[in-house]
């Protein structure tokens, strides 16, 4: 799986809005870019994820370069339930593979909130 | 409906010792998976099933980890000799169909602790 680079931590004060980013140089063309939280003592979340065009959903908005090579996950007004670790992955299209299902998560940005 | 389940949240046990953690999927959930987290890194892909078969075993970290599905819902993951090195949360998520674009539902975890 592709690698992905996001920074070790981020801060952000209540109801502002926060963009976390995600380098993903080596993306190949059958790559998707998925984004999942860890909020404390629990297990990950999905967030959203994208292709090619930006796409919103109730929790975030995901926004991806015209070269796919970062993207950005937005969180329109952050809360304090918003405080966890987020990560960045990319995941095979190829529906023939084995290992395609799989998550390959690296260490993530821990998000801070402040009130 | 019911999330994720896994038994028991917490397991210590004494080194060289036979564990069994058990994962209750989402009811109709094809795919089920099981990573492994230590403290301050992002989960570790174990295994993935595919219904009852082993679709990609290659997380495994050697022969003593094994995990069956056997009637495609429930698993079971079993360590054999535990190591003190194998003290992590073990974390078990499925999702409907296994794809790349399938949102991957994660349990609570296990915490694993070898004495």
């Amino acid at each position: 799986d592709a690698k992905t680079t996001q920074p070790n931590s981020m801060e952000s004060n209540e109801e502002e809005p926060v963009h976390l980013p995600c380098n993903h140089s080596t993306i190949s063309g059958t790559d998707y870019i998925h984004w999942y939280r860890q909020l404390p003592s629990q297990g990950p979340e999905y967030v959203i994820h994208g292709l090619t065009s930006n796409v919103n959903n109730r929790m975030a908005s995901l926004a991806i370069a015209e070269d796919r090579k970062s993207s950005t996950l937005i969180l329109h007004r952050a809360t304090l339930r918003d405080a966890a670790v987020y990560y960045c992955i990319l995941r095979e299209i190829s529906a023939g593979g084995t290992s395609y299902g799989k998550l390959t998560f690296g260490q993530g940005t821990i998000l801070t909130v402040h009130p | 409906g019911a999330g994720v389940s896994q038994t028991p949240s917490n397991k210590v046990t004494e080194k060289g010792k036979y564990v069994e953690l058990r994962c209750d999927p989402i009811s109709g959930h094809t795919a089920l998976y099981w990573y492994r987290q230590s403290l301050g890194q992002g989960p570790e892909f174990l295994i993935y099933f595919q219904g009852t078969g082993a679709a990609d075993d290659s997380g495994l970290p050697n022969d003593r980890f094994f995990a069956v599905r056997p009637e495609g819902s429930v698993s079971t993951l079993k360590i054999q000799r535990t190591e003190r090195g194998d003290s992590a949360v073990y974390l078990c998520a499925s999702s409907p169909r296994g794809g790349s674009t399938d949102t991957q539902y994660f349990g609570p975890g296990t915490r694993l602790t070898v004495l």
